[in-house]
């Protein structure tokens, strides 16, 4: 079983939907970050928190430590949104790094 | 751009062959790391290099060697591949070392297809 666990894997919007992925972890963890990969490879950190919330544009992650899990929301959808998102976790203990399989998200125009 | 630079970003090669992924940061960082992207499988954390010192070697077989000559620089030697390592290769730099609250920055990949 992994350590970080994404839902869905797959996810198909229709433009200005709002968009929920779900990241759960079974680690204890000194920070959280949601990343995005674009087709092509590139990664790009969109968050990284240890508790609360952030935003950053139309963008929303939030966190709850006692539950172990995390939300990463899309406000207004657009097409160039779609990408694959990444959840991953700085583990407490022994400098580990976990990351989650990845949401595969498609925009619909 | 992230600051992180991968050449090349495709690599098809033989299994006889030898051949390096070259990784270079501009973002003054301390840390950088090597990772394996399969598909449907999470990213793989191959190696870590902190301060030039390589601190972590999960488990990687040997046909994988890396190189670090300064902080700036990151290879990936590879030779007697197998079809099997065929992935993505994904470079990272982070200010301080992983597990400490750092972001990593990526490099764009190496897409390497062995045959």
């Amino acid at each position: 079983k992994n350590e970080v666990e994404q839902s869905p894997q797959n996810l198909t919007a229709q433009e200005g939907e709002f968009i929920t992925i779900n990241c759960s972890y079974s680690v204890g963890i000194s920070a959280l970050h949601w990343l995005q990969q674009h087709p092509g490879g590139g990664i790009v950190s969109l968050f990284m928190l240890s508790s609360g919330k952030k935003k950053h544009g139309r963008l929303i992650a939030t966190i709850n430590i006692q539950e172990k899990h995390s939300s990463l929301h899309i406000t207004a959808s657009h097409p160039r949104d779609s990408a694959v998102y990444i959840c991953a976790v700085d583990s407490n203990t022994g400098n580990q790094f976990y990351f989650g399989t990845g949401t595969s998200l498609t925009v619909i125009p | 751009e992230t600051g992180v630079t991968q050449t090349p970003r495709h690599l098809v090669m033989g299994m006889t062959n030898k051949k390096s992924l070259k990784c270079e940061q501009h973002l003054g960082h301390n840390a950088m790391y090597w990772y394996k992207q399969s598909a449907k499988k999470p990213l793989e954390l191959m190696f870590v290099y902190n301060f030039k010192e390589q601190t972590e070697n999960n488990s990687v077989p040997s046909r994988f060697s890396p190189e670090c000559p300064n902080s700036s620089h990151l290879f990936l030697h590879l030779h007697t591949l197998q079809p099997e390592d065929s992935a993505l290769y994904l470079c990272a730099s982070s200010q301080g070392y992983v597990g400490s609250n750092n972001e990593q920055f990526f490099g764009p990949g190496t897409r390497l297809t062995v045959l």
